[in-house]
């Protein structure tokens, strides 16, 4: 089974800080994927990787960025947090056209 | 104006009772793909359907697929405490590598 594990399950962070949020998969998946995820709007992709170093924007990247130095990590980056950045964020691994594999997710607050 | 539409966002039953959620769209898509999801963790898949009025069984669950490719059903037959969740459809829209969510629909069966 694929394991996909994100690195805190809870973060507190302050505006105008800048915070990484750590993604780990164990099963050489080319694709990796970051969601945030709000009630009532489901899953919205924030980037998504296909490869070591290439990255695409999803369908809200605004405020945040991407790193994917290894296949296996995959870092989400908000560059300076804001209280709208406030959510749920899930990263999954996959192969194309595949169902996903999510982690449990870290629930970000910034205050 | 999210691509896949589920109703009803929110379903509260008694054990024992049966349920439908509805996954609907305008667009085709060359496969949908239902998940839960329980509390702390990240959506898990449930099925994969890929032909148009395909039917699948996954013991007390059963998922359709619209003859269109347009729409899905999830039915759950005398319902257990044990199926609450959030249940989630996803999608593959033709000419689109990226995969759409569903807001979801919270499903709550009391004892």
């Amino acid at each position: 089974d694929v394991k996909v594990t994100q690195s805190s399950r809870y973060l507190v962070k302050r505006t105008g800080e800048k915070v990484f949020l750590e993604c780990v998969q164990d099963m050489d998946h080319e694709n990796m994927f970051w969601y945030r995820q709000d009630p009532g709007l489901g899953l919205r992709l924030i980037y998504f990787s296909y490869d070591v170093k290439m990255k695409e924007k999803g369908d809200i990247p605004e405020g945040y960025s991407v790193s994917r130095e290894k296949k296996e990590r995959f870092s989400l980056i908000l560059e300076s947090a804001s209280t709208n950045q406030t959510s749920m964020y899930l990263c999954a691994a996959g192969t194309p056209n595949s169902p996903l594999h999510f982690g449990n997710g870290t629930r970000l607050t910034v205050t | 104006t999210q691509l896949l539409e589920q109703s009803p966002q929110f379903l509260s039953i008694q054990e024992g009772e049966n349920l439908t959620v509805y996954c609907n769209s305008s667009s085709v898509f060359s496969s949908l793909q239902w998940y839960r999801q329980e509390p702390g963790e990240g959506p898990v898949l449930l099925v994969t359907v890929v032909t148009g009025g395909e039917v699948k069984k996954l013991k007390r669950l059963t998922f359709q697929f619209g003859d269109a490719r347009k729409d899905s059903s999830l039915h759950i037959t005398a319902a257990q405490p044990g199926d609450t969740g959030l249940y989630l459809c996803a999608g593959h829209a033709l000419d689109d590598y990226k995969l759409s969510f569903g807001a979801g629909t919270t499903v709550t069966v009391r004892a």
